[in-house]
């Protein structure tokens, strides 16, 4: 199993540009996650979806965020325009089964991450 | 008052210590409890989960405690690998899982 893939692994871009990050979960895995880390204030969830659905967008900072899920196997977050604030190391997650039904089904599988750099 | 609540540390100890992390919640109703290890520069991993009974896998042992909405991690022996952040987790049926911000610890020889 090749883990959650995203791309690009870094970005560097001016404020102002469309910044679009790439996620592919796991295959079978139910939920995708987006979260955003920075020193001071650590990992974020942003948005999640169930089943290609986003459930919860509450974590979202403004407008100028955008999450999509067109199929099971890909994921977008985009951010227009970016400012410098952006900048953070966005990382998607995903996971397999529904939580509170098994344990085991709540682990989830970060990607790499994308560090996202606006200048 | 935040979800998830750590001692962002930095823990600094020598290699074969003992060392102990607390972290703390206020959602009463949370349902499951990790804890995630993450390297410099890397995704975050689970480390083990957290049961009622409390568990223990190796040299990590996790407690819980729902009376006082807290759990901890307790590493024995620590080694020089185990220099990383550790991520404190919750989860419950009103938000999906919530992160610390991390206690970090380093083994120094």
């Amino acid at each position: 199993d090749a883990g959650v893939i995203q791309s690009p692994r870094h970005e560097v871009t001016e404020m102002g540009q469309e910044v679009t990050l790439r996620c592919k979960p796991i295959s079978g895995h139910d939920y995708l996650f987006w979260y955003r880390q920075t020193m001071m204030r650590g990992l974020e969830l942003l948005i999640y979806f169930n089943n290609n659905v986003p459930i919860d967008d509450s974590g979202m900072p403004e407008d100028r965020f955008s999450a999509k899920m067109p199929n099971a196997s890909f994921s977008t977050l985009k951010i227009q325009p970016s400012e410098p604030r952006d900048s953070a190391v966005y990382f998607c997650a995903s996971r397999r089964g529904d939580r509170g039904r098994d344990p085991q089904f709540d682990e989830q599988f970060f990607g790499p991450g994308t560090r996202l750099t606006v200048l | 008052r935040k979800e998830v609540e750590q001692d962002p540390g930095p823990f600094n100890v020598p290699e074969g210590a003992t060392v102990a992390f607390n972290c703390t919640y206020s959602n009463s109703a949370s349902q499951s409890f990790f804890w995630y290890r993450q390297d410099c520069r890397k995704e975050p991993k689970l480390l083990m989960s957290v049961y009622s009974s409390g568990n223990e896998d190796g040299r990590f042992t996790a407690q819980l405690n729902r009376a006082s909405q807290y759990i901890s991690l307790l590493i024995r022996d620590s080694k020089l690998s185990d220099s990383a952040t550790y991520l404190c987790v919750v989860n419950s049926w009103r938000w999906d899982m919530r992160f610390g911000a991390g206690t970090r610890l380093t083994v120094k020889p």
